[in-house]
């Protein structure tokens, strides 16, 4: 079964530095994996997704994130953070398009000002 | 609608009592999940569905939860004798035949006293 780690909890920037979130995977074969970001009081939003070909991945506010099968790696990253990116972010992995999704607990990105 | 709507959006129930959780998923979207968000938990797989059944129900706690879905559209997951645990938001979020892509509705939150 599949199942995915984010391994920090709480992530704290200053705004306009650059941010890695941390996830990792566990899954035999090539998973969909996915970053969805939940802002206070909003719905989980998809920030990108990969299931094959280029293995960094651009997403949607100017989040991009790598897969690296040798790790088993699904890292989000972005060159400069606004305060306006302060949620929780949440990495998922299914099995193929059709299975379920499963989430990791999530990670909180603080932004200082 | 235009997005995925789950109703009521809060809800507090006694201990014991039974509750009903409603889902209005995207017309047409054949894939339809459910998940449970406790604080620092992330988001905990129950039951998805494609179509009217249930290939997966893993993710159910305990017997006292139940869900099902009826053409192919609404779903209502069902929590008999409510204990102070199940207190958590329901997500539920729905997907398109042949994409890998989930909505999520905003939730009911549900509050056991």
């Amino acid at each position: 079964a599949q199942s995915v780690t984010q391994p920090d909890i709480h992530i704290t920037v200053s705004e306009g530095a650059s941010l890695e979130l941390r996830c990792n995977y566990s899954y035999g074969a090539t998973p969909y994996l996915f970053w969805y970001v939940q802002s206070p009081g909003q719905g989980l939003q998809l920030l990108l997704k990969y299931f094959s070909g280029d293995t960094l991945v651009q997403g949607i506010k100017g989040f991009e994130a790598e897969f690296k099968r040798s790790q088993s790696s699904f890292n989000l990253r972005k060159p400069s953070v606004h305060w306006s990116d302060a949620a929780e972010y949440f990495c998922a992995v299914g099995a193929n398009r059709d299975d379920k999704i499963i989430f990791g607990k999530g990670t909180r990105l603080h932004i200082l000002p | 609608g235009a997005g995925v709507s789950q109703s009521p959006s809060n809800k507090v129930t006694e201990k014991g009592k039974d509750v009903e959780l409603r889902c209005d998923p995207i017309s047409g979207h054949t894939a339809l999940y459910w998940y449970r968000q406790s604080l620092g938990q992330g988001l905990e797989f129950l039951i998805y569905f494609q179509g009217n059944s249930a290939p997966d129900k893993s993710g159910l706690p305990s017997d006292r939860f139940s869900a099902e879905r009826t053409g192919g559209s609404v779903s209502t997951l069902t929590i008999q004798r409510t204990q102070q645990e199940d207190s958590a938001v329901y997500l539920c979020a729905s997907r398109p035949g042949g994409s890998t892509e989930a909505f999520f509705g905003q939730g009911t939150r549900l509050t056991v006293v």
